[in-house]
């Protein structure tokens, strides 16, 4: 019945370490999105996905990349950990100009 | 072209109004209101569109003011299940091709 799932929900994680976030929605929306949400609760875009395509990559470090098997799953690989990439990560997803889903968050801590 | 919402922070008894605001520079095709309690997903409250309707329900509502690119969320009678912090999201375009960005949020805290 989930409508936007991750895994896993936290993850801990030494620095230099390389981990992946895994994203699934059935709701059968075209676009899908990563949001960073930080100590100041900020949410912040990362990189949205439509149709498997890349169409919005902001200005994120490129040991972040992102990866669409196909429209209902979306993953985030992130390299080389860093302390300063500890947040909530929010896998969300939509149809053009209507409601956007969100994901339960994985919380990421990198020690 | 990340929205305006004020205020940062309101706090409330019980029963009390309050009025969240949200202010963009640019021309809006929609405006979309999130709460988001502590430890959890924002979940979706309600999405207002370039030329729609006034929205609401329960004791919540909200407006899109086109001519001054502003949104405001009202919450009459406010109930301790209120508290959270409250996000609009605003859209430029209906195409797809513009993000839904957000503001930094309001910090609604609802006491007995």
């Amino acid at each position: 019945d989930t409508a936007v799932s991750q895994t896993p929900k936290y993850l801990v994680t030494q620095m230099g370490n390389d981990k992946s976030i895994k994203c699934e929605q059935n709701l059968g929306h075209d676009t899908m999105y990563w949001y960073k949400q930080d100590s100041k609760k900020f949410l912040k875009i990362m990189f949205s996905y439509n149709n498997k395509e890349l169409i919005i990559n902001e200005t994120v470090p490129n040991r972040f990349s992102p990866k669409s098997p196909d429209k209902a799953h979306l993953n985030l690989h992130i390299n080389s950990l860093e302390l300063g990439d500890s947040a909530v990560y929010f896998c969300a997803s939509r149809t053009a100009g209507e409601t956007q889903y969100f994901g339960p968050g994985t919380r990421l801590l990198v020690l | 072209q990340q929205p305006v919402q004020s205020p940062q922070a309101v706090i409330l008894r019980e029963g009390e109004d309050a009025v969240i605001n949200c202010s963009s520079s640019k021309a809006l095709y929609s405006v979309h209101w999130y709460r988001q309690k502590h430890g959890e997903a924002p979940v979706f409250l309600m999405i207002l569109l370039k030329g729609g309707e006034q929205k609401g329900h329960d004791k919540i509502s909200a407006s899109f003011n086109e001519k001054k690119q502003q949104s405001s969320l009202y919450l009459t009678a406010s109930q301790l299940s209120y508290s959270g912090t409250y996000f609009c999201g605003t859209e430029l375009s209906r195409d797809g091709s513009e993000k839904l960005v957000f503001g930094k949020g309001t910090k609604l805290t609802v006491n007995p």
